[in-house]
């Protein structure tokens, strides 16, 4: 089965820096690749995905980048604000849309 | 559409006590998730039902834990009997995947268990 890894676990930024977190994946047939945002205390929610026939999606401040060949996939954040602090999930599936999510990665944003 | 409904949303209970948690999908959706949540080992997937037939459930984790769905808008988890690591937050969650959807996957508020 499909197999997630993702890092770091914890990311600590000031406020205005950028933010990546980075993900790998096993199974080559995974074709998409969803991101959730989880506030604390608050459910998971989806904030950016891509398709494997796109390389990278833009969406305001945050974007995401893949790279099939190597498996990888990334979140990028520009310019943090505080009310980004939160745990970021990524996830790959394939056809079944059934994802696999990675561990989670918290990220701490500094005023 | 009121979005994934889950209850309780807080259940503290003893050890040896039957636990049964509750989920109301998205009307429409065909998938339906049970996710338990831990800090040591995050989102798990417990089971999912596919048009209220459960497909996988190998993420469950011993015969204590049983989940059912009886018809398209309701779905339970029980654990009986529970133990205290059974602690932890369960997601339900629900999803469309139709000719064009992407499968996302749209979360309850999620209940807060704790076995004393």
């Amino acid at each position: 089965g499909e197999n997630v890894e993702q890092h770091p676990s914890t990311l600590s930024v000031q406020e205005g820096d950028s933010a990546v977190i980075k993900c790998t994946y096993s199974d080559s047939a995974s074709n998409y690749f969803p991101w959730y945002k989880q506030e604390l205390g608050k459910r998971p929610q989806l904030i950016i995905d891509i398709r494997s026939n796109v390389g990278e999606k833009k969406d305001q401040r945050i974007a995401v980048t893949l790279n099939k060949t190597a498996k990888h996939f990334s979140l990028h954040i520009t310019e943090t604000q505080p009310e980004d602090s939160a745990v970021y999930f990524c996830a790959a599936s394939g056809g079944s849309y059934i994802p696999t999510f990675g561990r989670g990665t918290s990220l701490i944003v500094h005023p | 559409d009121a979005g994934v409904i889950q209850s309780p949303r807080h259940e503290v209970t003893e050890m040896g006590q039957e636990v049964t948690l509750r989920c109301k999908p998205i009307s429409g959706h065909d998938y339906l998730f049970w996710y338990r949540q831990t800090m040591m080992r995050g989102l798990e997937l417990l089971i999912y039902f596919n048009n209220n037939v459960p497909i996988d459930d190998s993420g469950m984790p011993e015969d204590r834990f049983s989940a059912k769905m009886p018809n398209a808008s309701f779905s339970t988890l029980k654990i009986q009997p529970s133990e205290p690591r059974d602690s932890a937050v369960y997601f339900c969650a629900s999803s469309f995947v139709g000719l064009s959807n992407t499968g996302e996957l749209f979360f309850g508020e999620g209940s807060r268990l704790t076995v004393l």
